[in-house]
């Protein structure tokens, strides 16, 4: 099945700076997003992007999808950014059409 | 749009008993809605592929007896976790996608077994 690895899995920044999450994948995506998960579990969809380039406030998000990869930006990082952020992916290439979850980037924003 | 409701979002039983969870999908209809398990501090794996109508189907190594699912209607799947064990403790999450409006998955609230 396609692989999907985000980088880093650990990331401490202080209050306001920004950061960069990737996540690679090795094959053909119909399906890319990008999730937060709450401290209670829920997935907040950040970004549905197979491809493109997307900015919603501090968030930006890119997918070069002939490249295999995406980036999800966060500027001036604030303490409730700290949480896990997924990458999700879907193939294009037939099976099943459920999604296939990176491990996550662990991200702690210091006050 | 596109909202999709789990229930419940926490439950608590003992072993030997059997769980079922709800996950709707509240202003469209869904012919397929997908089913994961989040091990603590681990990634979702999908575990099956729910389908209106039809069998579910399961990913590979996914017990079908211990993870029953119906879809009887195009806005509800239910997963019902047959003999619980505390192994099966886990948190269990639904998504459907919206036919006709491309792959973007919307995911229901989750729900934390929990099984003594």
């Amino acid at each position: 099945g396609i692989q999907v690895e985000q980088s880093p899995p650990d990331l401490i920044l202080q209050e306001g700076a920004n950061s960069t999450l990737r996540c690679n994948f090795s094959d053909s995506v119909n399906n890319l997003q990008w999730f937060h998960q709450n401290p209670w579990g829920q997935l907040i969809n950040l970004f549905y992007i197979p491809s493109g380039t997307k900015q919603n406030g501090r968030l930006s998000a890119t997918t070069v999808a002939t490249e295999r990869y995406s980036l999800l930006y966060i500027s001036s990082s604030q303490t409730t950014d700290s949480g896990v952020y997924f990458c999700a992916v879907g193939y294009s290439g037939g099976g099943a059409d459920g999604l296939t979850f990176g491990k996550g980037t662990h991200l702690i924003i210091q006050p | 749009g596109a909202v999709v409701s789990q229930h419940p979002s926490r439950v608590i039983c003992k072993s030997g008993t059997s769980v079922k969870i709800e996950c709707r999908s509240l202003d469209f209809q869904a012919t397929t809605m997908f089913w994961y398990r989040q091990f603590p501090k681990q990634s979702l794996m999908l575990m099956a592929t729910s389908n209106e109508g039809s069998k579910a189907t399961y990913e590979q190594g996914v017990e079908k007896d211990k993870f029953l699912i119906n879809h009887a209607s195009l806005t509800l799947s239910t997963l019902t976790v047959t003999s619980a064990h505390p192994e099966d403790s886990s948190f269990y999450i639904c998504s459907a996608r919206v036919p006709g409006h491309g792959t973007e998955a919307f995911f229901g609230q989750g729900t934390r077994l929990t099984v003594v």
